[in-house]
């Protein structure tokens, strides 16, 4: 079973329009990552967020993240129709003898269109 | 070659055939995971592989799925007499990284179709 969930389950913009993809979880995790999927190929990792981080920047990208909600935030600014995927957030979770090893859990995704 | 290798692309099988996926990850990585994407949904975790140990396979869902990696570089997934609920793409992932993994790399996938 998964543990995040995301929302919304799809989202339709403009291009120029900023994009804002929300990912809740329920257990403690090491990190948070962003990952883009486009149709019929695999993922790619987009960013990553430690536990002890509350912002992070790259390029059009910022991600949040609330602990203490436990949640999390894509924001996209200034869309392409190149963005046109689905995204998916994933936590790590895991503990080896104290140590993550990297095993993800993600969520089910937002399907973004951004229109030319 | 530069990303993470996946054969075949596509596998039609029918109802108890037994298939093998390989995974071919980039080369030098320590990590490889095997992770299951039902259509629509996000990709599940299958089993993890550290070099050639076989680290956790909690994700397996019957005692029909096999996955090795002997060598520690090319992996296999094995599933035996196939069943139409193994229809999925079937993706494999490594990282460099053998603890604190913070990045994956993702093969295409293989899409099984069982019929």
């Amino acid at each position: 079973s998964q543990q995040g969930e995301e929302d919304p389950q799809a989202l339709s913009i403009q291009e120029g329009e900023n994009a804002t993809m929300n990912c809740s979880y329920k257990t403690s995790i090491n990190n948070l990552q962003w990952y883009r999927q486009n149709s019929g190929r695999g993922l790619v990792h987009l960013i990553l967020i430690r536990s002890n981080e509350r912002e992070k920047h790259s390029g059009r990208l910022r991600v949040t993240l609330d602990t203490s909600k436990k949640s999390s935030s894509l924001l996209i600014t200034a869309s392409r129709a190149a963005d046109t995927a689905s995204y998916f957030c994933a936590t790590d979770h895991s503990n080896a003898g104290g140590t993550s090893y990297g095993k993800l859990t993600f969520g089910q995704g937002t399907i973004l269109t951004v229109h030319p | 070659g530069a990303g993470v290798s996946q054969s075949p692309r596509y596998k039609v099988a029918k109802r108890g055939q037994d298939v093998a996926l390989r995974c071919d990850p980039i080369s030098g990585h320590v990590s490889l995971f095997w992770y299951q994407q039902a259509l629509g949904q996000g990709p599940e975790f299958l089993t993890y592989f550290q070099n050639e140990a076989q680290l956790d396979k909690s994700g397996l869902p019957s005692d029909r799925f096999f996955a090795e990696r002997p060598e520690g570089s090319v992996s296999t997934l094995k599933i035996q007499r196939t069943q139409q609920e193994d229809s999925a793409v079937y993706l494999c992932a490594s990282s460099s990284q053998g603890y604190k993994v913070e990045k994956l790399f993702f093969g295409s996938g293989t899409q099984l179709s069982v019929l």
